[in-house]
Protein backbone atom coordinates (compact mmCIF):
# COMPACT_ATOMS: atom_id res chain seq x y z
CA UNK A 1 0.00 0.00 0.00
CA UNK A 2 0.91 3.60 0.16
CA UNK A 3 0.89 4.15 3.97
CA UNK A 4 1.04 2.12 6.64
CA UNK A 5 -2.51 1.27 7.46
CA UNK A 6 -3.57 0.35 11.24
CA UNK A 7 -7.12 -0.67 12.62
CA UNK A 8 -9.31 0.49 14.28
CA UNK A 9 -8.49 3.71 14.37
CA UNK A 10 -10.16 3.59 17.84
CA UNK A 11 -10.81 1.10 19.89
CA UNK A 12 -13.36 0.93 23.47
CA UNK A 13 -13.24 -1.86 25.54
CA UNK A 14 -13.73 -2.92 28.97
CA UNK A 15 -11.09 -4.00 32.03
CA UNK A 16 -10.62 -7.40 31.26
CA UNK A 17 -11.82 -7.95 27.73
CA UNK A 18 -8.96 -8.56 24.64
CA UNK A 19 -8.37 -6.40 21.83
CA UNK A 20 -6.12 -6.67 18.49
CA UNK A 21 -4.84 -4.25 16.67
CA UNK A 22 -3.93 -4.79 13.15
CA UNK A 23 -1.31 -2.99 10.84
CA UNK A 24 -0.71 -3.40 7.32
CA UNK A 25 2.98 -2.31 6.56
CA UNK A 26 4.59 -0.53 3.35
CA UNK A 27 4.64 -3.19 0.62
CA UNK A 28 8.40 -4.74 0.57
CA UNK A 29 9.04 -3.18 3.92
CA UNK A 30 11.07 -6.17 5.63
CA UNK A 31 11.00 -4.36 9.05
CA UNK A 32 8.07 -3.10 11.53
CA UNK A 33 7.97 -1.98 14.69
CA UNK A 34 5.14 -1.35 17.25
CA UNK A 35 4.87 1.49 19.79
CA UNK A 36 2.76 2.95 22.79
CA UNK A 37 2.28 6.35 23.08
CA UNK A 38 0.81 7.93 26.43
CA UNK A 39 -0.77 11.48 26.51
CA UNK A 40 1.97 14.19 26.42
CA UNK A 41 4.60 11.28 26.03
CA UNK A 42 6.90 10.49 23.27
CA UNK A 43 6.43 6.84 21.70
CA UNK A 44 7.91 3.68 23.05
CA UNK A 45 9.21 0.64 22.33
CA UNK A 46 7.06 -2.35 22.65
CA UNK A 47 8.42 -5.08 19.80
CA UNK A 48 10.43 -5.31 16.52
CA UNK A 49 10.00 -7.76 13.67
CA UNK A 50 12.46 -8.53 10.78
CA UNK A 51 10.50 -10.57 8.47
CA UNK A 52 8.16 -12.85 10.12
CA UNK A 53 10.39 -13.63 13.65
CA UNK A 54 10.13 -11.15 16.58
CA UNK A 55 13.93 -9.79 16.57
CA UNK A 56 13.56 -7.77 19.92
CA UNK A 57 10.51 -7.69 22.29
CA UNK A 58 11.96 -6.38 24.55
CA UNK A 59 9.89 -3.20 25.43
CA UNK A 60 6.41 -5.71 25.89
CA UNK A 61 5.52 -4.76 29.44
CA UNK A 62 4.54 -8.18 30.70
CA UNK A 63 3.26 -11.43 29.37
CA UNK A 64 -0.47 -9.90 28.78
CA UNK A 65 1.37 -8.53 26.21
CA UNK A 66 1.99 -10.45 22.15
CA UNK A 67 2.26 -9.81 18.67
CA UNK A 68 2.86 -11.80 15.48
CA UNK A 69 3.46 -11.37 11.66
CA UNK A 70 2.88 -15.09 10.22
CA UNK A 71 3.69 -13.96 6.63
CA UNK A 72 6.08 -11.61 7.26
CA UNK A 73 3.98 -8.72 6.28
CA UNK A 74 0.90 -7.80 8.00
CA UNK A 75 1.29 -7.48 11.76
CA UNK A 76 -1.48 -7.83 14.73
CA UNK A 77 -0.73 -7.04 18.56
CA UNK A 78 -2.82 -8.68 20.83
CA UNK A 79 -3.50 -7.88 24.25
CA UNK A 80 -4.97 -9.96 27.04
CA UNK A 81 -6.92 -9.02 30.02
CA UNK A 82 -7.23 -5.17 29.45
CA UNK A 83 -6.09 -2.95 32.62
CA UNK A 84 -7.15 0.74 32.59
CA UNK A 85 -3.48 1.56 32.50
CA UNK A 86 -3.44 0.01 28.61
CA UNK A 87 -4.93 2.96 27.16
CA UNK A 88 -2.75 4.50 24.90
CA UNK A 89 -2.29 5.17 21.13
CA UNK A 90 -0.54 2.27 19.76
CA UNK A 91 1.68 2.85 16.55
CA UNK A 92 3.03 0.84 13.97
CA UNK A 93 5.63 1.83 11.90
CA UNK A 94 7.52 0.13 8.53
CA UNK A 95 11.24 0.30 7.68
CA UNK A 96 13.01 -0.80 4.61
CA UNK A 97 16.06 -1.82 6.48
CA UNK A 98 18.02 -5.01 6.85
CA UNK A 99 19.24 -5.93 10.03
CA UNK A 100 22.16 -3.71 11.16
CA UNK A 101 22.29 -1.96 8.00
CA UNK A 102 22.16 1.66 7.43
CA UNK A 103 19.98 4.04 8.73
CA UNK A 104 16.67 3.28 9.61
CA UNK A 105 14.00 5.65 8.83
CA UNK A 106 10.99 4.66 9.98
CA UNK A 107 7.24 5.27 8.32
CA UNK A 108 4.26 5.58 10.82
CA UNK A 109 1.21 4.26 10.42
CA UNK A 110 -1.85 7.04 12.35
CA UNK A 111 -2.12 4.45 15.27
CA UNK A 112 -5.22 2.89 17.14
CA UNK A 113 -5.91 4.68 19.81
CA UNK A 114 -7.16 2.16 22.99
CA UNK A 115 -10.02 3.37 25.74
CA UNK A 116 -10.26 0.85 28.13
CA UNK A 117 -12.94 1.56 30.47
CA UNK B 1 12.30 3.07 28.35
CA UNK B 2 12.53 6.48 26.52
CA UNK B 3 16.40 7.50 25.60
CA UNK B 4 15.94 11.30 24.66
CA UNK B 5 14.96 14.13 26.61
CA UNK B 6 13.73 17.47 24.49
CA UNK B 7 13.65 20.94 25.89
CA UNK B 8 11.76 22.90 26.06
CA UNK B 9 8.42 20.57 26.96
CA UNK B 10 6.43 23.30 25.46
CA UNK B 11 7.26 26.77 23.05
CA UNK B 12 4.93 29.35 21.62
CA UNK B 13 6.04 32.07 19.58
CA UNK B 14 4.58 33.66 16.24
CA UNK B 15 4.73 32.94 12.92
CA UNK B 16 7.37 34.31 11.33
CA UNK B 17 10.06 33.78 14.41
CA UNK B 18 12.55 30.82 14.94
CA UNK B 19 11.96 27.89 16.88
CA UNK B 20 14.75 26.07 18.57
CA UNK B 21 14.53 22.78 20.09
CA UNK B 22 16.98 20.47 22.13
CA UNK B 23 17.24 17.38 22.44
CA UNK B 24 19.88 15.23 25.04
CA UNK B 25 20.84 11.41 24.76
CA UNK B 26 22.67 9.06 26.83
CA UNK B 27 24.44 7.03 24.73
CA UNK B 28 26.25 6.60 21.99
CA UNK B 29 24.65 6.81 18.48
CA UNK B 30 25.47 5.86 14.96
CA UNK B 31 22.80 8.96 13.52
CA UNK B 32 20.14 10.89 15.06
CA UNK B 33 16.59 11.97 13.24
CA UNK B 34 14.16 14.50 13.89
CA UNK B 35 10.09 13.39 13.64
CA UNK B 36 7.10 15.46 13.84
CA UNK B 37 4.09 14.46 14.69
CA UNK B 38 0.53 16.61 13.98
CA UNK B 39 -2.39 16.23 16.61
CA UNK B 40 -3.65 13.12 16.82
CA UNK B 41 -1.74 11.53 14.16
CA UNK B 42 1.96 9.34 13.18
CA UNK B 43 5.13 10.71 13.21
CA UNK B 44 6.59 12.22 9.85
CA UNK B 45 10.30 11.75 9.31
CA UNK B 46 12.05 14.98 8.37
CA UNK B 47 15.41 14.95 8.81
CA UNK B 48 18.44 12.34 9.76
CA UNK B 49 22.08 13.69 11.50
CA UNK B 50 24.99 11.02 11.00
CA UNK B 51 27.21 10.78 13.86
CA UNK B 52 29.89 12.48 12.27
CA UNK B 53 28.16 15.19 10.71
CA UNK B 54 28.02 18.68 12.86
CA UNK B 55 25.38 20.07 10.86
CA UNK B 56 22.80 19.48 8.59
CA UNK B 57 20.12 21.72 6.50
CA UNK B 58 16.70 20.82 4.88
CA UNK B 59 14.57 23.82 3.75
CA UNK B 60 13.59 25.86 6.85
CA UNK B 61 15.06 23.02 9.13
CA UNK B 62 18.41 23.35 10.28
CA UNK B 63 20.10 20.60 13.12
CA UNK B 64 23.50 20.28 14.86
CA UNK B 65 24.58 17.62 16.69
CA UNK B 66 27.35 17.54 19.57
CA UNK B 67 28.38 14.45 19.83
CA UNK B 68 30.77 14.78 22.86
CA UNK B 69 27.87 16.62 24.94
CA UNK B 70 25.67 14.02 23.74
CA UNK B 71 22.87 16.92 22.38
CA UNK B 72 21.05 17.91 19.38
CA UNK B 73 19.47 20.89 18.30
CA UNK B 74 16.53 21.69 15.82
CA UNK B 75 15.90 24.95 14.33
CA UNK B 76 13.35 26.07 11.96
CA UNK B 77 13.33 29.22 10.47
CA UNK B 78 10.80 31.90 9.34
CA UNK B 79 7.98 29.85 11.41
CA UNK B 80 4.39 29.29 9.98
CA UNK B 81 1.06 28.33 12.06
CA UNK B 82 1.23 24.79 9.94
CA UNK B 83 4.69 23.74 11.83
CA UNK B 84 1.88 23.86 14.85
CA UNK B 85 3.03 19.77 15.93
CA UNK B 86 4.90 18.06 18.26
CA UNK B 87 8.57 17.29 17.74
CA UNK B 88 10.49 14.54 18.84
CA UNK B 89 14.16 13.47 18.56
CA UNK B 90 14.94 9.57 17.84
CA UNK B 91 18.13 7.93 18.41
CA UNK B 92 18.84 4.34 17.13
CA UNK B 93 19.83 1.65 19.70
CA UNK B 94 20.99 -1.54 17.71
CA UNK B 95 17.92 -2.21 15.40
CA UNK B 96 15.20 -0.06 16.86
CA UNK B 97 14.85 3.69 17.21
CA UNK B 98 14.40 5.38 20.95
CA UNK B 99 12.23 8.46 21.36
CA UNK B 100 12.50 11.36 23.43
CA UNK B 101 9.70 13.03 25.46
CA UNK B 102 8.89 15.46 22.58
CA UNK B 103 8.66 19.67 22.80
CA UNK B 104 5.33 20.73 21.57
CA UNK B 105 5.17 23.96 19.61
CA UNK B 106 2.13 25.89 18.84
CA UNK B 107 2.89 29.18 16.36
CA UNK B 108 0.69 31.67 16.48
CA UNK B 109 -0.17 33.58 13.50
Amino acid sequence: GAGVSQTPSNKVTEKGKYVELRCDPISGHTALYWYRQSLGQGPEFLIYFQGTGAADDSGLPNDRFFAVRPEGSVSTLKIQRTERGDSAVYLCASSLRGRNSGANVLTFGAGSRLTVL
Amino acid sequence: SQQGEEDPQALSIQEGENATMNCSYKTSINNLQWYRQNSGRGLVHLILIRSNEREKHSGRLRVTLDTSKKSSSLLITASRAADTASYFCATDDTDKLIFGTGTRLQVFP
